[in-house]
């Protein structure tokens, strides 16, 4: 997993509450994105961030869901009033600098929500 | 979109045999095949990839096939080891920096 750090690497919070999860890639990445993997799943894509081109905000499950990348770096997933069917792994992955094909994983947000 | 199915969902082989997983895709516009191992609690490693433009790739132990006529590929370890216990997945893009379509992973057991 080299490259890109997420905080914190657990969430617990109370349903309704909102949250913020930070991806931390290694610069020179151009894209960005984000999955989750709920319990014993397979991974969802959800958003994905290319350079300047806006987003591809095709996987977000509702409107609950939010996501930013200042500066072409840092990227923040944001979930408001959350839900206990949130509850999942948030995964950040980056492509590699050369390809833009192969994707490599941070070490995820394990977030429950009580 | 594309959907990607995997097969089989579970697998079992001892130690020294040959394992294969098989998936096949819908998106006849994907062009880029990655395979992903995820041990328990860890997050999912790239182990081998094929573009569209190659029907197979090995890389020691490892070789994924490609066939885009039929829309499938394959994973294939030999010799297993212990070590090769986890779950892998697969998955399906049209490269370029797209996002990834994962299939729904195979728990791979390599039993002594």
């Amino acid at each position: 997993g080299a490259g890109v750090s997420q905080s914190p690497s657990n969430k617990v919070t109370e349903k309704g509450k909102d949250v913020e999860l930070r991806c931390d890639p290694i610069s020179g990445h151009t894209a960005l994105y984000w999955y989750r993997q709920s319990l014993g799943q397979g991974l969802e894509f959800l958003i994905y961030f290319q350079g300047n081109s806006a987003p591809d905000k095709s996987g977000l499950p509702s409107d609950r869901f939010s996501a930013e990348r200042t500066g072409g770096s840092v990227s923040t997933l944001t979930i408001q009033r959350t839900q206990q069917e949130d509850s999942a792994v948030y995964l950040c992955a980056i492509s590699g600098t050369v390809a833009y094909n192969e994707q490599f994983f941070g070490p995820g947000t394990r977030l429950t929500v009580l | 979109g594309e959907n990607v199915e995997q097969h089989p969902s579970t697998l079992s082989v001892q130690e020294g045999d040959s394992a294969v997983i098989k998936c096949t895709y819908s998106d006849s516009a994907s062009n880029y095949f990655p395979w992903y191992k995820q041990e328990l609690g860890k997050r999912p490693q790239l182990i081998i990839d094929i573009r569209s433009n190659v029907g197979e790739k090995k890389d020691q132990r490892i070789a994924v096939t490609l066939n885009k006529t039929a829309k499938h590929f394959s994973l294939h370890i030999t010799e297993t080891q212990p070590e090769d216990s986890a779950v892998y997945f697969c998955a399906a893009s049209r490269g370029g920096g797209n996002k990834l379509t994962f299939g729904t992973g195979t728990q791979l057991k390599v039993e002594l």
